[in-house]
């Protein structure tokens, strides 16, 4: 099966330092998100893309966080200046676009990169 | 807002049945799912459910009333790699593409 493939797995910065996780979507979805999780906590909601832009964001994902799809291939968050309360498991996603298929309905998951802030 | 319930943790034993339950308020509901996930891993998609009823697959099935805001997903034949977390999550008909509001995950241990 295709899958999401996300680069690093794990990421360690200092605290006001900047990150870019990487993400490489399924190749035919039009849609792609972020989600985060805290250890033991909930997954949540980052933000989702869709035709070259932001169609949605959570309120989590302020001026400090930004995306962006450089090429044909990957999705890139960045958070331009780290806090402590950033260090979560961060999951890319992606799914195909509208269409009647319950496939459509489908969010592919990436492993994740476990991003701890010092 | 969004307020999505289920247990925390659950605990069963091999080759007996669990159901987990989800309760969801939420406006303009267009679908609940629920997905697996292992400790450290991604969560991977087990099932959806946009209309009133069960929708079996294989060892699980879920079910949904939209009236009551409720949803259960079932497992049968429990094994020992079915130990986990399930995550109930819906979709809201404003939302573009596919954003989903999970609940907290109920954790399963299936002990032998």
């Amino acid at each position: 099966e295709p899958e999401v493939t996300q680069t690093p797995s794990h990421q360690v910065t200092q605290m006001g330092q900047e990150v870019i996780l990487r993400c490489v979507p399924i190749s035919n979805h039009l849609y792609f998100y972020w989600y985060r999780q805290i250890l033991g906590q909930k997954v949540e909601f980052l933000v989702s893309f869709y035709n070259n832009e932001i169609s949605e964001k959570s309120e989590i994902f302020d001026d400090q966080f930004s995306v962006e799809r450089p090429d044909g291939s990957n999705f890139t968050l960045k958070i331009r200046s780290t806090k402590l309360e950033d260090s979560a498991m961060y999951f890319c996603a992606s799914s195909e676009g509208p269409g009647r298929s319950l496939t459509y309905e489908k969010l592919f998951f990436g492993s994740g990169t476990q991003l701890s802030v010092l | 807002g969004q307020n999505i319930d289920q247990p925390t943790e659950m605990t069963a034993t091999e080759g007996a049945i669990v159901q987990i339950n989800c309760t969801y308020q939420t406006s303009g509901f267009n679908g609940l799912f629920w997905y697996q996930q292992h400790a450290g891993e991604a969560p991977t998609f087990l099932s959806y459910n946009v209309l009133d009823g069960l929708e079996e697959k294989g060892r699980f099935s879920s079910f949904l009333s939209r009236s009551k805001g409720y949803s259960y997903l079932l497992l049968k034949e429990l094994q020992m790699k079915d130990s986990a977390s399930y995550l109930c999550a819906v979709k809201q008909i404003k939302a573009a593409g596919n954003k989903l509001t999970f609940g907290g995950g109920t954790r399963v241990l299936v002990k032998p």
